[in-house]
């Protein structure tokens, strides 16, 4: 049973590029939450769907972040005309059933974007 | 804003050495407690949920308690290893769907 996977691993782009971070949860899990690690800060949360619906969005940036979960395929985080700041690694998390059940979350190994 | 604490922020022990670290936090609406151990360079892995106050988990030479009263849980390492180094993460839940995490406590075990 595979992991929680993330890809690119690594993701580099210029300032005002458009950067898109793949997570595809364990297999069976429909719960998946995305994280924010800025440098020298702890782990924050940004956003957390089910598929085909966001349940709570409410620490993701109100501009140029959103997130999906489509019905099919991974769930994707998109930053439009990505800025310095938002330089950090992204890590996605995914559950099988809905917190809060006390489920642990499943981390996959992260994305790190860097802006130039 | 929910403010969960870590402390300390680092620790270093020798081989052998029991050690104990803490997570505070609110303890209103309060409905589990998350650890979390994450290596560097890989991904943070679930180490316990609680949920009771009293509660004590145990994993290995690994232990934690929490008091959702107060607001606090202790991390235990007993006889700590080299292979024990790393971040050790607390999330608290509350009534919502996401896990508030602390910044953790950077564990370093030498030789």
């Amino acid at each position: 049973n595979a992991g929680v996977m993330q890809n690119p691993r690594h993701l580099v782009r210029r300032r005002g590029q458009e950067a898109r971070l793949r997570c595809s949860p364990m297999k069976g899990h429909s719960h998946v939450y995305w994280y924010r690690q800025l440098p020298e800060e702890g782990l924050k949360f940004m956003v957390y769907l089910q598929k085909e619906n966001i349940i709570d969005e409410s620490g993701m940036p109100k501009e140029r972040f959103s997130a999906e979960f489509p019905k099919e395929g991974p769930s994707i985080l998109r930053i439009q005309q990505v800025v310095r700041g938002d330089s950090a690694a992204y890590f996605c998390a995914s559950s099988p059933l809905r917190q809060p059940l006390n489920n642990e979350q499943f981390f996959g190994p992260g994305t790190r974007l860097t802006v130039l | 804003i929910l403010n969960v604490e870590q402390s300390p922020q680092s620790l270093h022990v020798q081989e052998g050495d029991s050690t104990n670290f803490t997570c505070s936090f609110p303890s209103s609406n309060f409905y589990a407690l998350h650890w979390y151990r994450w290596e560097t360079a890989k991904s943070p892995e679930a180490l316990f949920v609680m949920t009771l106050n009293g509660d004590e988990k145990k994993k290995g030479r690994i232990s934690a308690t929490l008091n959702t009263k107060e607001g606090y849980s202790y991390l235990y390492i007993k006889g700590s290893q080299p292979e024990d180094s790393a971040t050790y993460l607390c999330a608290p839940l509350y009534n919502t769907d996401k896990l508030i995490f602390g910044t953790g406590t950077r564990l370093q075990v030498f030789p």
